[in-house]
């Protein structure tokens, strides 16, 4: 079984501030891990993934998360939030050569003028 | 952005009716999924396809029923609409790889009275 773990339901910060959003995941087997934003009234938009390599992977919007297999944590960061940043944020996981992908329940973030 | 359409975006009708939601990708995918997403943010997988003619249920039980007789078209019916139904329902398809993100429509909003 596979599971995603978002422990914050909401997060605040200031715009401008440095923003991070948790994950942490379970998997057999090396994982695949995505993270996407949702709009109000609109779907889920990738922003990034983590398939293999550099534990750094890079995203839209300026947007990065940080790999730590021995944490299984998939952290997603930007070092300056903005206003345009507050949504619902989601942390996915699915087993390399899997077929199902299992998403966290969901942290909305709120920026701050 | 990704070519995934929805139809219709916010529908509101009454009990017992039957209803299609419509949901159209223009991107080849052989995978398709639908997911209700509760008011609290969680998504929940009802149905899933991974090719023409094939279709499975998913993690969450829903009286929805599905088809997939096109690539490109994935639509969910509703035989009798009940207020229980009431949810937001998002479409999905990705490309065959497990590495490859899922591209999400913006959503039906279906309120049943």
């Amino acid at each position: 079984a596979q599971s995603v773990a978002q422990p914050e339901d909401q997060v605040n910060v200031a715009e401008g501030n440095p923003l991070t959003v948790k994950c942490t995941y379970s998997v057999s087997g090396n994982p695949y891990l995505f993270w996407y934003v949702q709009y109000p009234n609109r779907g889920l938009q990738f922003l990034l993934k983590y398939i293999t390599g550099d534990n750094l992977v890079k995203g839209s919007y300026g947007f990065e998360a940080e790999f730590n297999k021995s944490q299984t944590s998939f952290h997603l960061k930007k070092p300056s939030a903005l206003v345009s940043d507050s949504a619902l944020y989601f942390c996915a996981v699915i087993k390399a050569a899997g077929n199902k992908l299992t998403f966290g329940g969901g942290t909305r973030v709120l920026v701050k003028p | 952005e990704a070519d995934i359409y929805q139809t219709p975006r916010y529908l509101v009708i009454g009990t017992g009716k039957k209803i299609t939601l419509e949901c159209s990708q223009t991107m080849g995918h052989d995978k398709m999924y639908w997911y209700q997403q509760d008011p609290g943010m969680e998504l929940h997988l009802i149905h899933y396809s991974y090719g023409v003619n094939s279709t499975e249920k998913g993690d969450l039980s829903s009286e929805s029923t599905v088809s997939r007789i096109r690539t490109e078209h994935f639509p969910l019916t509703l035989e009798s609409a009940r207020p229980s139904h009431t949810s937001q329902y998002l479409c999905a398809s990705s490309g065959q790889y497990s590495n490859q993100p899922q591209h999400f429509g913006d959503g039906t909003r279906l309120s049943i009275l």
